[in-house]
């Protein structure tokens, strides 16, 4: 079955604590991203990756950081989380970032940080 | 910068009634448009997308969207609700200068009432 899955689904931890979300697609899509979704804020871009090696900043970096080291994996890491980093982080992917391309979305990880 | 507007956070209709749920982006080049669907501890699904072809556009699940460039909008319409269809939806807009970049209101939760 064509998906992406993200691991955890949800996950408590405290300020300072070095976590990964990791995110798979086995579609061979070239376009995967990252996004956190806040109440009333909808969905906002953390990072993307066009293809392995590529990666750069969306809209919402500060405080993440990613790698694109094989096409099928691109983990989230946050080195030093904090409480404002609560919230619920969706991966996606698409075939290429051409315009029309749809994306794909995981089931989302919610992120507790105390 | 590119925004997309969505008109009311929560939408409550009578199971069987129209379903009404307002997109607006702000762009004077029409950009690529979605619409996603979120159920509840679930990922985002697409509904539907506009890429300049038909004005009209069909989706999955009954649903359509009008784009209406005169209006800058892409309401997202179903002629007779489902209880099934209680979810977040939420529009997304993709800049023609940035491809890689999916812009996403801040979403409308659909109510329905038996």
């Amino acid at each position: 079955e064509a998906q992406v899955t993200q691991n955890p689904r949800y996950l408590i931890t405290v300020t300072g604590k070095k976590l990964t979300v990791t995110c798979s697609q086995n579609m061979n899509h070239e376009y995967m991203s990252w996004y956190r979704q806040d109440p009333g804020l909808g969905l906002r871009q953390i990072y993307y990756s066009m293809n392995v090696e590529v990666t750069d900043k969306g809209d919402v970096p500060e405080g993440y950081k990613v790698s694109r080291k094989e096409k099928r994996n691109f983990p989230l890491i946050l080195e030093s989380p904090s409480p404002n980093q609560t919230s619920l982080y969706f991966c996606a992917s698409s075939l290429s970032y051409t315009s029309t391309d749809t994306q794909y979305f995981g089931p989302g990880t919610r992120l507790t940080v105390l | 910068a590119q925004s997309v507007t969505q008109l009311g956070s929560h939408v409550s209709v009578s199971e069987g009634a129209l379903v009404l749920l307002r997109c607006n982006y702000s762009s004077s080049v029409p950009p690529y448009l979605f619409w996603y669907v979120q159920y509840p501890n679930q990922g985002l699904q697409l509904l539907l997308k506009y890429t300049s072809a038909a004005t009209l556009v069909k989706g999955i699940n009954g649903f359509e969207a009008e784009f209406k460039k005169s209006e800058t909008s892409f309401h997202l319409t179903k002629p007779s609700a489902h209880m099934s269809d209680a979810a977040e939806y939420f529009c997304a807009v993709r800049p023609m200068d940035s491809s890689y970049k999916l812009i996403f209101g801040s979403g409308t939760r659909l109510l329905v009432r038996p």
